[in-house]
Parts: C-alpha cells; structure tokens; sequence
C-alpha cells in the first residue's frame, strides 16, 4: 500500500539558511500534519493543512512557513535556519471520519551547521 | 492544553515477563493513539482508541482507554526482544490536534 512520501530523507544546511522540506500524502488523504522532533523528544505538532487551507497550527516558529498545494502535497519553508533546528521533521496524513487516524511519513533528517 | 504524560519513561524487562506502560492525560479526549518509534525511524502506528472502554489486542501488546479516568495503557505480555522501541500515545484534543506523550523507552533483555 501506498505511504506518505517525504523528500529529502537527508538535509544539511548551515546557519542562516533556507531549506524546504516535502511531503507526498497516501492518495485519497486530504489532510497533512507537520512535526518536529528533536533528539530524545517527542514530536512536537507544528502545522496542518485540510484541503489546501491551514486548519491549525502549533509551535511553529516565524521563520517556518507552509503550504498544501492542488494536488494535497505539502511543503515546509524554513527560514534563517538556527542550530536548534536539526530534528528529524515527520509529515503524517489523514482520512477525516477514519478515527483521525495518522499516517506518518518516513521523515527528514535535518542537521544544521 | 492538552497534557499527555507517560510513564515509566525507560523500562528495561526481561524477556517472557509482562508490564504495562501508562498514558495519562489532562482534559477531555475521546480519542487515543498508541505509535512505536525504532531508533531514527518513524512512528507506526499501533492501536487506535476511540471509546471508552476500548481494548485492542495485536500479539503481545494490549491497549485499553479508560475515558472517565482520562488513562490508557498499553499492556506487554511475554515480552521478546523485538519489542525494543519508544512507545508514544497521543491524544486528540477537541481542535483535533495531537498532543504526544513524553515517550517509554523499553529495552527488553535476553
């Protein structure tokens, strides 16, 4: 069965730059979530998007950004990049009325220098 | 906001014995998600709850939600090596946003 797809698993940037992180959702799923997770920590929820519009958002920071385009994929703008940035950043997606129930994505790996 | 807590938050056990992981949290949720997480990988799924009194059963693992106790556990019966994961609930507050637990990390021993 079709999973979420996320690109790049890998990512190395230096402090003060951009990077952009995406997100393929499974077919059919109409909702996509946003976390990051830290070393040791549980993922923290940053921001989701239902049917191409923000429906929440978490602690995301001001330099973060994000957008769920026509075809439900989703895409994370980082900006300013800080050290405290490097995590691994999950997207999981959703099929509303099925237990909300959330599907997560393999992740990327994001290290900043 | 809602809090989620786990705990113990390491558990080390030895093969073949039981133990179970509780999830705590702190306002009202109908809905409770159980995930294993291996070192550097992402979150499977493991149980949805979505009821009080909700059990669910796949192999050695167990869950239950207790929606007037706000609690949930996750059971481990016989345990095998293969368990060896960080276990995560998280609940689903009214906006429909999730909220993880702090995460059990279980290193079962031959």
């Amino acid at each position: 069965a079709a999973g979420v797809i996320q690109s790049p698993r890998h990512l190395i940037k230096e402090k003060r730059e951009t990077a952009t992180l995406k997100c393929y959702p499974i077919p059919r799923h109409d909702t996509v979530y946003w976390y990051q997770q830290g070393p040791g920590q549980d993922p923290q929820f940053l921001i989701s998007f239902y049917e191409k519009m923000q429906s929440d958002k978490g602690s995301i920071p001001d330099r973060f950004s994000a957008q769920q385009f026509s075809d439900y994929h989703s895409e994370l703008n980082m900006s300013s990049l800080e050290l405290g940035d490097s995590a691994l950043y999950f997207c999981a997606s959703s099929l509303p009325g099925a237990g909300d129930e959330q599907y997560f994505g393999p992740g990327t790996r994001l290290t900043v220098t | 906001e809602l809090k989620v807590e786990q705990n113990p938050l390491f558990l080390s056990m030895q093969e073949g014995k039981n133990y179970t992981i509780y999830c705590n949290y702190s306002t009202t949720s109908d809905r409770l998600y159980w995930y294993r997480q291996d070192p550097g990988k992402s979150l499977e799924s493991l149980f949805v709850l979505l009821s009080n009194g909700a059990v669910k059963q796949e192999g050695r693992l167990m869950a239950s939600l207790d929606t007037k106790a706000r609690l949930s556990t996750l059971h481990i019966t016989a345990a095998v090596h293969d368990l060896s994961a960080t276990y995560f609930c998280a609940a689903l507050d009214w906006g429909n946003q999730f909220y993880f637990g702090t995460g059990t990390s279980l290193t079962v021993i031959p």
